[in-house]
């Protein structure tokens, strides 16, 4: 079945420190979604990525989608204490087919 | 609009018991799918529901099952329990199906004994 690998998998950052989670697949996607769940709560949706190529932001947060539909990036900038949390990737092959979670990228911020 | 609510929110079992969980999604929403979250797993896919029927399913075996009632809410059934069936479950609901944004409903911890 699909795999989505997700690197790395822990991530220890000082706060004002960027950080990058990178999500890679071996087939093409149809879309990527990203979630984060903070310690002991639940996956809260981040936002979707459809088109190759396409970038969005969300404040100090920049998600990529590559080129080929293979793979992804989360990006933040400046992190803060905030931002603690379980970054998943969350991968689609074709529309309507299950969606496959990465293993999920934990990020600690040091204050 | 409330939120994706899971009962029970804990549970304590022994090996071999069967247990139910239930979830009750966004109202309105059509699709419900299961996941189950260890900590050296990750998020695991069980199965998703879309109008009472099963659209998706995972790698898992027999002893876990689902449905979905006519009203959306949904109930996942384990049988014949072992020690590593104990996670978190978490059920997700989205209006169409997992193209679409998933709302996570806070899980039923199951601790299997």
């Amino acid at each position: 079945g699909q795999q989505v690998m997700q690197i790395p998998q822990y991530q220890h950052v000082q706060e004002g420190e960027d950080f990058t989670t990178y999500c890679n697949s071996s087939t093409t996607l149809s879309n990527i979604q990203w979630y984060k769940q903070r310690p002991g709560g639940h996956p809260v949706f981040l936002i979707q990525l459809v088109k190759s190529g396409e970038v969005k932001k969300q404040k100090r947060l920049t998600f990529q989608f590559g080129e080929a539909k293979k793979n992804s990036s989360l990006h933040i900038t400046a992190t803060q204490t905030t931002d603690v949390g379980t970054y998943f990737c969350a991968a689609q092959e074709t529309s309507g087919s299950r969606l496959t979670f990465g293993e999920g990228t934990q990020l600690t911020v040091n204050p | 609009k409330a939120g994706v609510t899971q009962t029970p929110r804990y549970l304590i079992k022994t090996r071999g018991q069967q247990v139910t969980l239930s979830c009750s999604p966004i109202s309105g929403h059509r699709s419900v799918s299961w996941y189950q979250q260890t900590p050296g797993q990750g998020l695991q896919f069980l199965f998703e529901y879309f109008s009472e029927t099963q659209r998706n399913k995972g790698n898992f075996p027999g002893r876990f099952s689902g449905r979905q009632f006519s009203n959306s809410r949904s109930e996942m059934n384990v049988s014949t329990l072992e020690l590593g069936d104990s996670a978190l479950y978490l059920c997700a609901s989205s209006l169409q199906g997992q193209t679409y944004e998933q709302y996570f409903g806070p899980g039923t911890r199951l601790t299997v004994t």
